[in-house]
């Protein structure tokens, strides 16, 4: 299993453009989460989605952000317009569910944002 | 005044000593914890998680001790070695939470050879 892919690796962006990062998450896992680090603010939820549905976007900092889940393989996050507060990175990462203690995740290995 | 960032618990060991690191957790309807280690430039890696019915849990090198009473959790690495240097976070489960991990602020190690 390649585990949970996230592309790019790394952006670079201008303020006020727009920005779409990208997941896989592993095949079979119910539960897709997108998180944001800084070192301001640690590791933060920012929404997540079980069977392709958004059950929890109370940490998604504001409408320039938004996160689709268009089927089990693939979700995306999208800001804009991108600020310079945005460079972070953001994590996504999946779990199996199913079961009341099948819940760890696996991460992705993130990508590395920064706007300019 | 403005915050200068978070301020991580750092655990500083030689290699070759065992490492304790803590965790105290705030929901006792908690019934499910993880612990992560996240290493520089990486995504946190599961390492070992423990049920809320379990004392004890023991993997290679590793074993999560869970005190329920006093709501804390620990993390216990044998022979430290220099590839062990990274971010450790614990994760908790609430029952009513459906799905979604609870993460702390993590605790740093750092491994002199």
């Amino acid at each position: 299993d390649a585990g949970v892919i996230q592309s790019p690796r790394h952006e670079v962006t201008e303020m006020g453009q727009e920005v779409t990062l990208r997941c896989k998450p592993i095949s079979g896992h119910d539960y897709l989460f997108w998180y944001r680090q800084t070192m301001m603010r640690g590791l933060e939820l920012l929404i997540y989605f079980n069977n392709n549905v958004p059950i929890d976007d109370s940490g998604m900092p504001e409408d320039r952000f938004s996160a689709k889940m268009p089927n089990a393989s693939f979700s995306t996050l999208k800001i804009q317009p991108s600020e310079p507060r945005d460079s972070a990175v953001y994590f996504c990462a999946s779990s199996p569910g199913g079961g009341r203690f099948n819940y760890g995740y696996t991460f992705g290995s993130g990508t590395r944002l920064t706007v300019v | 005044g403005e915050s200068v960032g978070l301020h991580l618990p750092t655990l500083s060991v030689q290699e070759g000593d065992n490492s304790i690191i803590n965790c105290a957790y705030s929901n006792s309807a908690s019934d499910y914890f993880i612990w992560y280690k996240q290493e520089s430039g990486k995504g946190p890696q599961f390492i070992i998680d423990i049920r809320s019915n379990m004392d004890k849990r023991q993997g290679q090198r590793v074993t999560v001790l869970l005190n329920k009473t006093v709501k804390h959790l620990s993390l216990q690495i044998a022979a430290t070695q220099p590839g062990d240097s990274a971010v450790y976070f614990c994760a908790e489960k609430r029952v009513t939470s459906y799905g979604k991990l609870t993460f702390g602020q993590g605790t740093i190690l750092t491994v002199h050879p």
